[in-house]
């Protein structure tokens, strides 16, 4: 069975500073990665995900991800963030061919003035 | 725009009295999902469709029910509310041959008093 282990439940960082958001899985095959963004009261958005080929993806907002297949994470990272970037976010994987996704327990992101 | 709506987006109900949320998608997507999410969580799969397949998650309390009249639609039904019941639902799409990802609704707001 999948797993998703994000280990940090609350993250504060000054706005302009660089952040990473990590993320650990556990599956058996190479899966399907994905991050999610959400804003209070708001549903998910996709950041960014993973399927095959390059490790290093890149998605919206200026977020990025790698994919390190020896270390079973997804790291979210981003080089300069903004005060429009607190929200929380959601590590999630699939397993190729299946319906469902397994989700982490999120990270909330604070900024700093 | 292509997108997943849901109504009301706010809802308060009396502890045992009936309620049904609402999704609708012009994505034209053969899957679709209802989670449950409280504050702080990330979101729980209660039930998904297949076309008109129902796949029900083992943990889902039977007070939840799901209907599907076609492929646009999608209602849960929950028959008698209880105080744990209070939670954002969210309702999401995907293809079933796709690679996973899924779109999501802004989400309602189920108050129960």
């Amino acid at each position: 069975a999948q797993s998703v282990t994000q280990p940090d439940i609350h993250i504060t960082v000054s706005e302009g500073a660089s952040l990473e958001l990590r993320c650990n899985y556990s599956y058996g095959a190479t899966p399907y990665l994905f991050w999610y963004v959400q804003s209070p009261g708001q549903g998910l958005q996709l950041l960014l995900k993973y399927f095959s080929g390059d490790t290093l993806v890149q998605g919206i907002k200026g977020f990025e991800a790698e994919f390190k297949r020896s270390q079973s994470s997804f790291n979210l990272r981003k080089p300069s963030v903004h005060w429009s970037d607190a929200a929380e976010y959601f590590c999630a994987v699939g397993a190729r061919g299946a319906q469902k996704l397994v989700f982490g327990q999120g990270t909330r992101l604070t900024i700093n003035p | 725009d292509a997108m997943v709506i849901q109504n009301p987006r706010y809802q308060v109900t009396q502890f045992g009295k009936p309620v049904t949320l609402s999704c609708s998608q012009t994505l034209n997507h053969n899957v679709m999902y209802w989670y449950q999410q409280k504050s702080s969580q990330a979101p729980k799969l209660l039930f998904h469709y297949y076309d008109k397949d129902f796949n029900n998650e083992a943990d889902t309390p039977d007070n939840f029910q799901s209907r599907r009249p076609n492929t646009s639609f999608c209602f849960l039904d929950i028959r008698s509310p209880g105080l744990g019941d209070a939670a954002m639902y969210l309702c999401a799409t995907s293809w079933r041959t796709g690679q996973g990802e899924q779109f999501f609704g802004p989400g309602t707001r189920l108050t129960v008093l």
